[in-house]
């Protein structure tokens, strides 16, 4: 039983260029999650999608643009990273109150 | 937004050690849980409350929804070397846009040297 599937778990980025993250999770939940982890600060939401065909804004949205591909599916983009976004990005899925977080990515953009 | 001031930031256990934290909000929120994250990992849920003063256990931690509803705590008894991690709060608004959660900053558990 998957869960909550990341990819990549690490990455660097030079300033300035793209990545998606990729998230699937297998447990037909309908609502979906992209974190951010820094340190001190707990996780902060960046976007979400309550059901397949919408997203929207977090806490901390500037810089990222998602897509709910299917209900599945969903992505997190960095057009052009900044070294502000060096984290580790965190996808989750729930349906009710609980979330279930995948393992994670930890992006460095230099 | 929403604000968890999750307290204390940090804390050394010995095993065997009863430990507590505690999470607060200015705010009312419907749900509380308890997750906790290993090194490299993703967090984990622990606990889940849905209903003020509610208490519930899951093996030697216990959690309890504050009667104000704008505050939980979580007990670990009796530590052990794998208790360390760091522990976060999050609590759902009543009929929060797409479930979502608001977190604690997190209280790391770390072993006396």
């Amino acid at each position: 039983n998957a869960g909550v599937t990341q990819t990549p778990k690490f990455q660097v980025l030079k300033t300035g260029q793209s990545m998606t993250l990729q998230c699937a999770q297998d447990m037909n939940h309908n609502s979906m999650y992209w974190y951010r982890q820094d340190p001190g600060m707990g996780l902060r939401l960046i976007y979400y999608s309550a059901s397949e065909g919408t997203t929207d804004k977090g806490e901390v949205p500037n810089g990222y643009n998602v897509s709910r591909l299917n209900k599945r599916e969903f992505s997190l983009r960095l057009e052009s990273a900044a070294p502000s976004q060096t984290s580790v990005y965190f996808c989750a899925s729930s349906r009710g109150s609980e979330a279930f977080f995948g393992q994670g990515t930890r992006l460095t953009v230099v | 937004g929403q604000q968890l001031n999750q307290s204390p930031q940090s804390m050394f256990i010995q095993e065997g050690e009863d430990v507590s934290m505690n999470c607060t909000s200015s705010s009312i929120f419907n749900t509380w849980l308890w997750y906790k994250q290993d090194p490299g990992e993703g967090p984990v849920l622990l606990i889940a409350l849905y209903k003020a003063g509610e208490l519930t256990s899951n093996g030697r931690l216990t959690a309890q929804f504050g009667i104000t509803r704008k505050d939980s705590f979580l007990n670990i008894s009796a530590s052990i070397p794998s208790d360390v991690g760091i522990y976060f709060c999050a609590g759902q608004l009543y009929k929060a846009a797409g479930n979502k959660l608001t977190f604690g900053g997190g209280t790391r558990v770390l072993v006396k040297p």
